[in-house]
């Protein structure tokens, strides 16, 4: 496997269902990101995770919660979701976190819906 | 709040001709990188090409390049001797310190 991998790639759930995104990185990097791309909504940056550690949350409900065992493998546990959390989500890594450079690079994505 | 803006919803080009896919980026950080992402609609983020606020030449990567300029704080992507397959959404973002935004995006349609 190369690149940035994730899944499932399409997950059907429903509200009161539990289910895990995984999210696995083959490029040595860093930092691992997670993104919500809704139907005509810009692109939003949910959780940023640099070296294992947590260092960003925008403001996400409390039935997302991210792991991050290690710099390669990252999660994202779903739980009691609404439909508006149907969505496409991107999981992302990049070299590190605090250069202008740092260009991230995506997986194919988990296009979610919630019934 | 540091913004990225892209004008174009959708953008219509002829097979084989040059199209411009505007950008502009809005930040008063003086140490920033701009990149271009394409999303086919199978949804993967492909990265295209990259702009540090310092370099002096714009970027290119075979037929992408970047126009960048910087008084306009605008990062326009060229795309030259378009292909059918680059039929795609295409993204503007920026980085700034471990900030990373995204602008609203461009569909492109090559036509035949």
């Amino acid at each position: 496997e190369t690149g940035v991998t994730q899944t499932p790639r399409h997950l059907v759930m429903g509200m009161t269902n539990k289910k895990s995104l995984k999210c696995e990185q083959h490029l040595g990097h860093n930092a691992m990101y997670w993104y919500k791309q809704s139907a005509k909504k810009p692109l939003e940056l949910m959780f940023v995770y640099n070296f294992k550690e947590q260092t960003e949350n925008n403001s996400v409900p409390s039935r997302f919660s991210p792991e991050c065992p290690n710099s390669s493998h990252l999660f994202l546990h779903l739980h009691t979701l609404q439909p508006e959390d149907s969505a496409l989500y991107l999981c992302a890594s990049s070299q590190g976190l605090a250069g202008i450079t740092d260009t991230q690079y995506f997986g194919p994505g988990t296009r979610l819906t919630v019934l | 709040a540091q913004k990225i803006t892209q004008t174009q919803p959708g953008m219509f080009v002829q097979e084989k001709e040059a199209v411009t896919l505007d950008c502009t980026y809005d930040t008063s950080d003086p140490s920033y990188g701009l990149f271009w992402y394409k999303q086919p609609s199978s949804g993967e983020m492909i990265f295209l090409i990259y702009q540090g606020s310092y370099d002096q030449q714009n970027a290119t990567e075979g037929r992408y390049s970047l126009n960048f300029q910087k008084a306009r704080k605008s990062a326009n992507l060229v795309i030259s001797a378009s292909q059918l397959g680059d039929s795609a959404m295409y993204f503007c973002a920026m980085t700034y310190g471990q900030n990373f935004v995204f602008g609203p995006g461009t569909r492109l349609s090559v036509l035949p």
